[in-house]
């Protein structure tokens, strides 16, 4: 298996722009996380799905973050208007029903820096 | 507060010399635990996870952890640290509520001299 794949790796855009990232988890994962890091803030829990239906979205910063699951093999976390402080990496993960012990597997990260 | 604490931000080890990498939670109930690996520039690999049974559990690279219920820890030990253990370390948990979200400590960043 490719393990969980994310993209774009880098992404550079303008205060204002819309950002779309996307995530692709590891075949036959039912639960899917976007987490962010920076510096200040180290690795947060955005928002996570469970069978493609968002369970805990409370870590969503603001209305300008969005994510949506339209099926199990494909996840996007959106942000509309992009501004200079969502700079960060946005990592998205997946844990299988098999993995009774809360094991998550991460993706390589988007690196989106907002100018 | 729930909360999990790496109360090193950085630390600096020889090359040959053992590590232990501290940390602390503060759940009512044993939490899942785990310890994730960070190399510069990829995402988060885990090293090892406890969740029941043996305290002391072996993980990948090398590395073990001891987890002890009386001081709330969970530390990270390698007897014999190697250059390309240079990464930062994340201590994680899943509170034992029934929910899956993982709290990540700040981490550990692992400087490794020759």
């Amino acid at each position: 298996d490719a393990g969980v794949i994310q993209s774009p790796r880098h992404e550079v855009t303008e205060m204002g722009q819309e950002v779309t990232l996307r995530c692709k988890p590891i075949s036959g994962h039912d639960y899917l996380f976007w987490y962010r890091q920076t510096m200040m803030r180290g690795l947060e829990l955005l928002i996570y799905f469970n069978n493609n239906v968002p369970i805990d979205d409370s870590g969503m910063p603001e209305d300008r973050f969005s994510a949506k699951m339209p099926n199990a093999s494909f996840s996007t976390l959106k942000i509309q208007p992009s501004e200079p402080r969502d700079s960060a990496v946005y990592f998205c993960a997946s844990r299988g029903r098999a993995s009774g012990d809360n094991e998550q597997f991460f993706g390589p990260g988007t690196r989106l820096t907002v100018l | 507060a729930q909360s999990v604490t790496q109360p090193d931000i950085h630390i600096t080890v020889s090359e040959g010399a053992s590590l232990e990498l501290r940390c602390n939670y503060s759940y009512g109930a044993t939490p899942y635990l785990f310890w994730y690996v960070q190399s510069p520039g990829q995402g988060l690999q885990l090293l090892l996870k406890y969740f029941s049974g043996d305290t002391l559990v072996q993980g990948i690279k090398g590395f073990e952890a001891e987890f002890k219920r009386s001081q709330s820890s969970f530390n990270l030990r390698k007897p014999s640290v190697h250059w390309s253990d240079a990464a930062e370390y994340f201590c994680a948990v899943v509170p034992n509520t029934g929910g899956f979200k993982t709290i990540f400590g700040a981490g550990t960043r692992l400087f490794v001299k020759a």
